[in-house]
């Protein structure tokens, strides 16, 4: 079963809006990274950060963690065409898997 | 720097016929992991190795599918006999250490018809 559920499910703005994504989790885990596929592509990784960080940015990238509430987001500042894609988040979780669990992800249309 | 390469890209083949997905991790990488991603159930964790040895297939669906890895820069995936249920991408993706990103091919598309 999914550990990570994103939402919104799909979500569409205009080049240059922000764009924020959740992802809710069930278990303790060690990180949580997200990933962006393309369409026909394979899942390219964004940003990870661990259980005990709060927020992370990596150029125009944000996420920040809520392990109390066992949530996560992505923000997206100043979208581009180019950032149209479906976001994953997927968990580590805590006892030391291997195994990353993913979300079904979020489909992000920006338009021109 | 080549990537993790997956073969063929697209597969198209009858109902009971066995199909071979290939999978050529990132060197240095001692991980290696086997997804399947479709509409219904997202993306699934099929099997994964470490340093060629399976430690994990307990998301392979059935005795249907199996999996290998003879040395650090190849492995397969193999369905005999396949089934029109079987039709996903096919995902094939490794990792340098514990916890750490994974590298993702782009894929196989199989259909079964």
């Amino acid at each position: 079963s999914q550990q990570g559920e994103e939402d919104p499910q799909a979500l569409s703005i205009q080049e240059g809006e922000n764009a924020t994504m959740n992802c809710s989790y069930k278990t303790s885990i060690n990180n949580l990274q997200w990933y962006r596929q393309n369409s026909g592509r394979g899942l390219v990784h964004l940003i990870l950060i661990r259980s005990n960080e709060r927020e992370k940015h990596s150029g125009r990238l944000r996420v920040t963690l809520d392990t109390s509430k066992k949530s996560s987001s992505l923000l997206i500042t100043a979208s581009r065409a180019a950032d149209t894609a479906s976001y994953f988040c997927a968990t580590g979780m805590r006892g030391g898997s291997e195994k990353l669990v993913f979300g079904k992800g979020t489909k992000l249309t920006v338009n021109p | 720097d080549a990537g993790v390469i997956q073969s063929p890209r697209h597969e198209v083949t009858e109902m009971g016929q066995e199909v071979t997905l290939r999978c050529k991790p990132i060197s240095g990488h001692d991980y290696l992991f086997w997804y399947r991603q479709t509409m219904m159930r997202g993306l699934e964790l099929l099997i994964y190795f470490n340093n060629n040895v399976p430690i994990d297939d307990s998301g392979m669906p059935e005795d249907r599918f199996s999996a290998k890895m003879p040395n650090a820069s190849f492995s397969t995936l193999k369905i005999q006999p396949s089934e029109p249920r079987d039709s996903a991408v096919y995902f094939c993706a490794s990792s340098s250490l514990l916890g750490q990103p994974q590298h993702f091919g782009d894929g196989t598309r199989l259909s079964i018809l």
